[in-house]
């Protein structure tokens, strides 16, 4: 089983829609979770971190963390064609290895 | 403060050369991490090391090495290179062990 898996792209929403992104880790103990934005040829750029259980909204994003079901969502409300990129959800497993999804690639159609 | 930076952009190289690739860490990170990003998929562990120390490897063959020195900048030596390590690899800094990670622009390997 992957350690963290995404729910399969490619994602297309219209202009100031809401873009919804899954994420699910496998079963061992985690306190770090990520979400980081990579456009097209560049690097990842980190955009959410949550270490709770719970809503942790930063402008357009929100980040979901559910332990118990070992899930972690991103939305992103009022998406912009700037968000166009792939989304990568990332955890910790031990403390050193942060490992990534394959991650999810979103379009945002004008 | 300054950021994590990787050189060079660009390599590359014919199959059976070697590679070494450099990184210096953002202000104040004592941890470095390499990945391997092949194309559509996620970046893939390699190693970190926290105070020049390997503290960490991920399921890459030998001829994958590292070294990270005092003033925390850090070099990835790639042996023996094969078509399959053709990539873009990353370099990301923290300031802890468990820490968000920070990356650099990256240098895209191209293998001949």
């Amino acid at each position: 089983q992957k350690e963290v898996e995404q729910n399969s792209g490619p994602l297309s929403v219209p202009e100031g829609a809401i873009a919804s992104l899954n994420c699910t880790y496998s079963d061992r103990v985690s306190q770090s979770f990520f979400w980081y934005r990579q456009y097209s040829g560049k690097s990842p750029e980190l955009i959410m971190s949550i270490y709770s259980n719970g809503d942790k909204e930063d402008g357009r994003f929100t980040a979901q963390l559910n332990k118990a079901s070992q899930y972690v969502s991103l939305l992103i409300r009022d998406s912009q064609p700037s968000d166009s990129a792939t989304y990568l959800c990332a955890a910790y497993f031990n403390d050193y290895k942060l490992s990534f999804g394959a991650g999810t690639t979103v379009t945002v159609r004008a | 403060e300054t950021g994590v930076t990787q050189s060079p952009t660009h390599l590359i190289k014919t199959r059976g050369q070697q590679v070494t690739l450099r990184c210096s860490s953002q202000s104040g990170h004592n941890t470095v991490s390499w990945y391997q990003q092949a194309l559509g998929q996620g970046p893939q562990f390699i190693f970190q090391y926290y105070r020049e120390e390997e503290n960490g490897r991920g399921n890459f063959p030998p001829r994958f090495s590292g070294l990270q020195f005092p003033n925390y900048s850090s070099e990835l030596n790639v042996n023996a290179l094969e078509l399959d390590d053709s990539a873009l690899y990353l370099c990301a800094s923290s300031a802890d062990r468990d820490s968000p990670l920070h990356f650099g622009n990256g240098t895209r390997l191209t293998v001949t």
